[in-house]
């Protein structure tokens, strides 16, 4: 079946470093892929999507591209700060070409931003 | 224009009892899907709801349902509630009927706790 691989965590990392977080999936057909991120004691919000292979989504100085060739979806951002400190999750849609509205997601990363 | 919301916040319920879960979807969103979230498992599918009829389900026993009335608002039931029902239950909304675009916006959740 379908499934997300992400990177354990935690990752600890000080202010202005530079950060990755891998993420690899398993699905047959082109699902879309997202990165969701939870602060603490909030729901998930959405923080970049990509829809086909190749595809970059970005937002607030985080990106990650759509590599079919390889599975992954790896989040990265140049400079973190410490306000970025959360879990994010990487989630892929559960099916592509019906009417099922799950996603599916990883386990999580949480990472620490230090001063 | 407002987000989802969950309510309650937060519940505590004993083993045994039942508990009914409130969510209210985004203005205009007829799309209601339902996740548990607990440290050991992540983030898991439970229903998805559209226009009143349950689309998808994932895999948990039938202790747990739902509903959607006509407005879109959901109801999450969880009966003969036992201590590993404690987790964030998580609603989200999405414009239209699954599918691979539609983005999923989270509510704050409903942190269950059974003692």
């Amino acid at each position: 079946g379908n499934s997300v691989t992400q990177m354990e965590g935690p990752v600890t990392l000080s202010e202005e470093a530079f950060l990755t977080i891998n993420c690899t999936y398993t699905a047959t057909g082109y699902p879309s892929l997202f990165w969701y991120v939870q602060y603490p004691g909030e729901g998930l919000q959405l923080l970049l999507k990509a829809t086909k292979a190749d595809d970059k989504g970005s937002n607030k100085g985080f990106e990650a591209t759509y590599r079919k060739e390889t599975t992954s979806f790896h989040l990265e951002k140049g400079s973190v700060q410490v306000s970025d400190s959360a879990v994010y999750f990487c989630a892929l849609s559960g099916n592509y070409g019906g009417s099922q509205g799950n996603l599916i997601f990883g386990k999580g990363t949480k990472l620490s931003v230090k001063p | 224009k407002a987000g989802v919301t969950q309510t309650p916040r937060y519940l505590i319920k004993t083993r045994g009892q039942q508990v009914t879960l409130s969510c209210s979807p985004i203005s205009g969103h007829r799309s209601v899907s339902w996740y548990q979230q607990t440290p050991g498992q992540g983030l898991q599918f439970l229903f998805e709801y559209f226009s009143e009829t349950q689309r998808n389900k994932g895999n948990f026993p039938g202790r747990f349902s739902g509903r959607q009335f006509s407005n879109s608002r959901s109801e999450m039931n969880v009966s003969t509630l036992e201590l590993g029902d404690s987790a964030l239950y998580l609603c989200a909304s999405s414009l239209e009927q699954g599918g691979t675009k539609n983005i999923q916006y989270f509510g704050a959740g409903t942190r269950l706790s059974v003692l």
